[in-house]
C-alpha cells in the first residue's frame, strides 16, 4: 500500500526566504506527482505536476524535483511572500491505477 | 464561472440523516472523484468513475453511495449519516489518461450532529 509522508507538518519562515518541503513515498512504482496548494475554506490548486520520467518542473517562484528510485520529491519555493502561506499537499498517481495517494500536508506561514 | 461545483457549500445534518452531497464541472472531463479530508490524514479516495457507466470505490466507501447522472455530474449521498462521517468533502476531475490533472472544487463542509 502506497503511503505518502510530508515533512515538516508546518513551517514559519520570514518573508523572503527561500524554503523546501519535501514529500516522501513508500512504492516507488508512480506515473506521476503532484504538488497541490490549499486555502482555508477553499478546494486545492494544482501547483505542478511531474511525470516519473522526469526530474523537475518549474513554474514562476517554484519548483519541484522528483526521484522516483529514493522515493522523494521535494516543492522549492523562492524568495516566499505572504501570499504564500497556505497548505502544501502532495500526492502520488499509482502505477496500476489513476487514483491519487495524498500526504497530511505542510502547513507554511510567511511573516510579514 | 467554475469549473467544479460543489453543492452545498456547507451543511450541518444530525445522525440518521440522509445527505446527498452534488458536484458539478464544465470541463468536460471524463473522470470523476469523491474525496474527505480530515485534519493530520490528509485525503481519502471515498468513490471514483471513470465514466457514467463505471463507478468504483475508493479506500474508505463504507457508508457512502454515488451516482454518476451525466458526465458533468457526480452524487456523493451518506444514507445515514454518523458523527464520524464529519469532514471536508471535495469532488475532482480529470481528463481520461494516466496523466492527467486533477482540478478539485471548493469543498463541502459537513457536520454531522
Amino acid at each position: 500500500k502506497q503511503e505518502v509522508t510530508q515533512i515538516p507538518a508546518a513551517l514559519s519562515v520570514p518573508e523572503g526566504e527561500n524554503l523546501v518541503l519535501n514529500c516522501s513515498f513508500t512504492d516507488s512504482a508512480i506515473y506521476n506527482l503532484q504538488w497541490f496548494r490549499q486555502d482555508p475554506g477553499k478546494g486545492l490548486t494544482s501547483l505542478l505536476l511531474i511525470q516519473s520520467s522526469q526530474r523537475e518542473q518549474t513554474s514562476g517562484r517554484l519548483n519541484a524535483s522528483l526521484d522516483k528510485s529514493s522515493g522523494r520529491s521535494t516543492l522549492y519555493i523562492a524568495a516566499s511572500q505572504p501570499g504564500d502561506s497556505a497548505t502544501y499537499l502532495c500526492a502520488v498517481r499509482r502505477e496500476y491505477g489513476n487514483k491519487l495517494v495524498f500526504g497530511a500536508g505542510t502547513i507554511l506561514r510567511v511573516k510579514s | 464561472d467554475a469549473d467544479v461545483t460543489q453543492t452545498p457549500r456547507n451543511r450541518i445534518t444530525k445522525t440518521g440523516k440522509r445527505i446527498m452531497l452534488e458536484c458539478s464541472q464544465t470541463k468536460g472531463h471524463d473522470r470523476m472523484y469523491w474525496y474527505r479530508q480530515d485534519p493530520g490524514l490528509g485525503l481519502r479516495l471515498i468513490y471514483y468513475s471513470f465514466d457514467v457507466k463505471d463507478i468504483n470505490k475508493g479506500e474508505i466507501s463504507d457508508g457512502y453511495s454515488v451516482s454518476r447522472q451525466a458526465q458533468a455530474k457526480f452524487s456523493l449521498s451518506l444514507e445515514s449519516a454518523i458523527p464520524n462521517q464529519t469532514a471536508l468533502y471535495f469532488c475532482a476531475t480529470a481528463r481520461g489518461g494516466t496523466s492527467g490533472m486533477e482540478f478539485f472544487g471548493p469543498g463541502t463542509r459537513l457536520t454531522v450532529l
